[in-house]
């Protein structure tokens, strides 16, 4: 598979837990994304990347919050000190910068986090 | 402050008939409209896409209208299918400054057999 790929699928934490999600773009997609969704909502957008540099974060990204790209290749986002509001679907995106307006974002599954 | 949203929250249609999912937008600065597809348990996936110079594109069944003058945004599903059952948003993005997606809160299609 070639896709986008995330991991865990599924993951229930206790509040005030710290949690890691991982995310694996396409390989040679450049740019990547973390959007956060909700039930009923389309998704919100968390942070990105264009290789390893982390160009923007949403103000809905607050200090629990923390994303890296290390190499510009796979990511992570971590959230610390859960709280039951965290509870959504965390999606990565990825997208090759330099063709075309990157409209067509490729995202992966997601991973479903509950907060209990 | 900028918003995307949707007329309906629920569409549905007989199949075979044609579809027409509406988005009204409040950001006039975008610089393209996009439609995504999300099915149940999966990530969005990209549809069809149009500048925002252009009022009307077509893709394979499908059609996307712009209109400016209305910040309206629609997606036309030719001949729908159960297979198009789907949450359907629409979403815009500019070419420059912010490069994420800003999306709506969905429209869900049901076809019916």
């Amino acid at each position: 598979d070639t896709g986008v790929s995330q991991d865990p699928r599924h993951k229930i934490t206790k509040r005030g837990q710290n949690v890691t999600f991982r995310c694996d773009p396409i390989s040679e997609h450049n740019r990547l994304y973390w959007y956060r969704q909700t039930l009923g909502q389309g998704p919100e957008f968390l942070t990105y990347f264009q290789n390893e540099a982390q160009l923007e974060k949403s103000r809905l990204l607050s200090d629990r919050f923390s994303a890296e790209r290390p190499k510009g290749s796979f990511s992570t986002l971590e959230i610390q000190r859960t709280e039951q509001g965290d509870s959504a679907m965390y999606l990565c995106a990825s997208s090759l910068a330099g063709r075309g307006p990157d409209t067509e974002a490729f995202f992966g599954q997601g991973t479903r986090l509950t907060v209990v | 402050g900028e918003s995307v949203g949707l007329h309906l929250p629920t569409l549905s249609v007989q199949e075979g008939d044609n579809s027409i999912i509406n988005c009204a937008y409040s950001n006039s600065a975008s610089d393209y409209f996009i439609w995504y597809k999300q099915e149940s348990g999966k990530g969005p996936q990209f549809i069809i896409d149009i500048r925002s110079n252009m009022d009307k594109r077509q893709g394979q069944r499908v059609t996307v209208l712009l209109n400016k003058t209305v910040k309206h945004l629609s997606l036309q599903i030719a001949a729908t299918q159960p297979g198009d059952s789907a949450v359907y948003f629409c979403a815009e993005k500019k070419d420059t400054g912010r490069r994420a997606l800003t999306f709506g809160s969905g429209t869900r299609l049901q076809v019916q057999p």
